[in-house]
């Protein structure tokens, strides 16, 4: 099992580009979710899906889309970076035990 | 959802027992009590989770009283490797088995030689 991954590891944008950071589990959870920490601060959810078809919004989620179209995936999309954007972020997936598995985490700058 | 307040940083020496507590005076009925441990530069990992009286595993205890409006993490014999942030989270659950969770800033923990 690798668990949970992402990719990329680190990205530099420009404002106003776009990208997508991409999150994939392969143990077969409902639920996903996507973080954001800025340095020395806790985490912000972002958005969430409990299925596939299935998304909802978080703590933050303007200037971030998703999309769940398989169980696996789930990924985050950027759509105008901007300089607040710069931080790592994390995503999750959940078993039914409520453990949340964590990726490695993206380290977004914004230039 | 429940807020939560802990302690921003807390320091301990080797071989000590360290206690940190969590309060969370809103935490509804379906809450559960989630504690993660987060070291630089990676995702936060679960230690333990409760609804209430005590939960133990082999790295750690959980408290919870019976107003369930705070609960203790307690690390038995702590080692310089336990040094990391350790987050208290009080989640609803889904009927899928989800969680929508709010981390705060969590506990600095710092273990000293």
């Amino acid at each position: 099992n690798a668990g949970v991954t992402q990719t990329p590891k680190f990205q530099v944008l420009k404002t106003g580009q776009s990208m997508t950071l991409q999150c994939a589990q392969d143990m077969n959870h409902e639920y996903m979710s996507w973080y954001r920490q800025d340095p020395g601060m806790g985490l912000r959810l972002i958005h969430y899906s409990v299925g596939a078809g299935i998304t909802d919004q978080g703590e933050v989620p303007n200037g971030y889309n998703v999309s769940r179209s398989t169980t696996e995936d789930f990924p985050l999309r950027l759509l105008s970076a901007a300089p607040s954007q710069t931080s790592v972020y994390f995503c999750a997936s959940q078993d039914r035990y409520n453990e949340q598995f964590f990726g490695p985490g993206t380290r977004l700058t914004v230039l | 959802l429940a807020k939560t307040t802990q302690p921003i940083s807390m320091d301990s020496y080797e071989g000590q027992e360290v206690n940190i507590t969590c309060s969370h005076n809103n935490i509804a009925t379906n809450d559960y009590i989630t504690w993660y441990q987060q070291f630089p530069s990676q995702g936060p990992r679960f230690i333990i989770q409760g609804y209430k009286t005590k939960v133990t595993n082999e790295v750690a205890s959980l408290f919870i009283p019976a107003d369930r409006k705070s609960s203790t993490l307690s690390l038995p014999r702590v080692s310089l490797s336990d040094t990391a942030v350790y987050y208290c989270l009080v989640g609803e659950r889904f009927y899928t088995g989800g969680f929508k969770t709010i981390f705060g800033a969590g506990t600095r923990l710092f273990v000293k030689a």
